[in-house]
């Protein structure tokens, strides 16, 4: 069964550094989400992917938050530097287009110290 | 802005009871609306999608309804399982963009 492939599982980081997740979607998806997820809270998207275009970035911290898709395949979200708040569960997410089922991966779980 | 309450937060219930599960949305102006699992520490599992002209959807012992004029869907969960202990997420699909709710977190005891 196709899946929503992401890595690393588990990342812990010193703040102030440099941490990148990547995400693979179900092959033959156009769109692509980041969500963020704090203990206790429902996903809040981060940025949403339409093939390699943003489509949504309005709630992604741009001062030190980026992502990109170039090939409009995979995916990486970057924080740079990382601070203590980062801490969370950072979700993609694919779609075959936009408004239809979502399917989600594994999250990566970010801890900041 | 789309607000989407989930209620109640968290619920016990014995072993074979009937779960229901409610979710309110602010904006009934949806493309559809969506019911996750999420297991603690894992990502979301896709359980039901409900499209906007749709009443209800069932998936074995899953059945989701959708009203979206007074913008409300229930999950009803029947003869529930250990297995079934975990949180259920509410998304709704509307202006291109998932807006979820809180959960509901369930525990049913053997």
């Amino acid at each position: 069964e196709a899946e929503v492939a992401q890595s690393p599982r588990y990342k812990i980081t010193e703040k102030s550094q440099a941490v990148a997740f990547w995400c693979d979607p179900i092959s033959g998806h156009a769109t692509l989400y980041w969500y963020r997820q704090i203990l206790g809270q429902g996903p809040e998207l981060l940025v949403q992917f339409q093939d390699e275009s943003v489509v949504d970035d309005s709630q992604l911290p741009k001062d030190r938050f980026s992502a990109e898709r170039l090939k409009g395949v995979d995916s990486t979200l970057k924080i740079q530097p990382a601070e203590l708040g980062d801490s969370a569960m950072y979700l993609c997410a694919s779609s075959l287009r936009m408004n239809t089922e979502a399917f989600f991966g594994q999250g990566t779980r970010l801890t900041v110290v | 802005k789309q607000e989407v309450t989930q209620i109640p937060a968290a619920l016990s219930v014995p072993e074979g009871e009937n779960l229901v599960l409610n979710c309110s949305f602010t904006d009934s102006a949806i493309y559809n609306l969506q019911w996750f699992r999420q297991d603690p520490g894992k990502g979301l599992t896709s359980l039901l999608l409900i499209q906007s002209s749709q009443r209800e959807q069932t998936s074995g012992r899953l059945n989701a309804s959708l009203d979206k004029s007074s913008g409300r869907s229930t999950l009803y969960i029947a003869a529930s399982q250990p297995g079934d202990s975990a949180t259920y997420l509410c998304a709704v699909d509307g202006n291109n963009r998932l807006a979820f709710g809180k959960g509901n977190q369930v525990v049913v005891i053997p």
